[in-house]
């Protein structure tokens, strides 16, 4: 059971460039959340998937696009990386619904040159 | 909406002494609280969490944290803190749609 994984680990990218973050979960979770984190301003949800088949914007949606492709994976999709979206990208899923624990998966780290 | 505020930045404390972390927050129900831990590099762990019932509530690593709903807060303390408590802290609270609100996050330093 390895939880909520993350792939890459790190990224550097030139303006303009596009990437996709991959994230998955093996814990048949419902919901599942992309984040950034940025120093001193937590963490601000970009896009969120109730359900499978389902996505909504969250706080920061701008720049980003999500795809939910099946109950396991949520990835996040930078058409045309800026500065401003150099960031910590956080994945969580969440739990069963009385418990509402989000599990983590362990970030990407990603840089805008 | 809904808001979360960590007033502290930064703390440090020494290896072996109580730390006490504040959360205040903003929202006009009855709020699901939590408290997670990022240890650096890491995601982040949950610590525990509020939902109802006692105002005080046990957490992993000897964490407790404490409901006022009078003063909107939901504080995290522990009696003696280890070398191994040095992470970063977050408050959240739960919004519509099973979404956090998160707060900015309090940095712990851990002196020896």
């Amino acid at each position: 059971n390895a939880g909520v994984t993350q792939t890459p680990k790190f990224q550097v990218l030139k303006t303009g460039q596009s990437m996709t973050l991959q994230c998955a979960q093996d814990m048949n979770h419902n919901s599942m959340y992309w984040y950034r984190q940025d120093p001193g301003m937590g963490l601000r949800l970009i896009y969120y998937s109730a359900s499978e088949g389902t996505t909504d914007k969250g706080e920061v949606p701008n720049g980003y696009n999500v795809s939910r492709l099946n109950k396991r994976e949520f990835s996040l999709r930078l058409e045309s990386a800026a500065p401003s979206q150099t960031s910590v990208y956080f994945c969580a899923s969440v739990g069963t619904s009385d418990s509402y624990e989000q599990y983590f998966g362990p970030g990407t780290r990603l840089t805008v040159t | 909406a809904q808001s979360v505020t960590q007033p502290d930045i930064h703390i440090t404390v020494s290896e072996g002494a109580s730390l006490e972390l504040r959360c205040n927050y903003s929202y006009g129900a009855t709020p699901y609280l939590f408290w997670y831990v990022q240890s650096p590099g890491q995601g982040l762990q949950l610590l525990l969490k509020y939902f109802s019932g006692d105002t005080l509530v046990q957490g992993i690593k000897g964490f407790e944290a404490e409901f006022k709903r009078s003063q909107s807060s939901f504080n995290l303390r522990k009696p003696s803190v280890h070398w191994s408590d040095a992470a970063e802290y977050f408050c959240a609270v739960k919004a519509a749609g099973n979404k956090l609100t998160f707060g900015g996050g309090t940095r712990v330093l851990v002196k020896p």
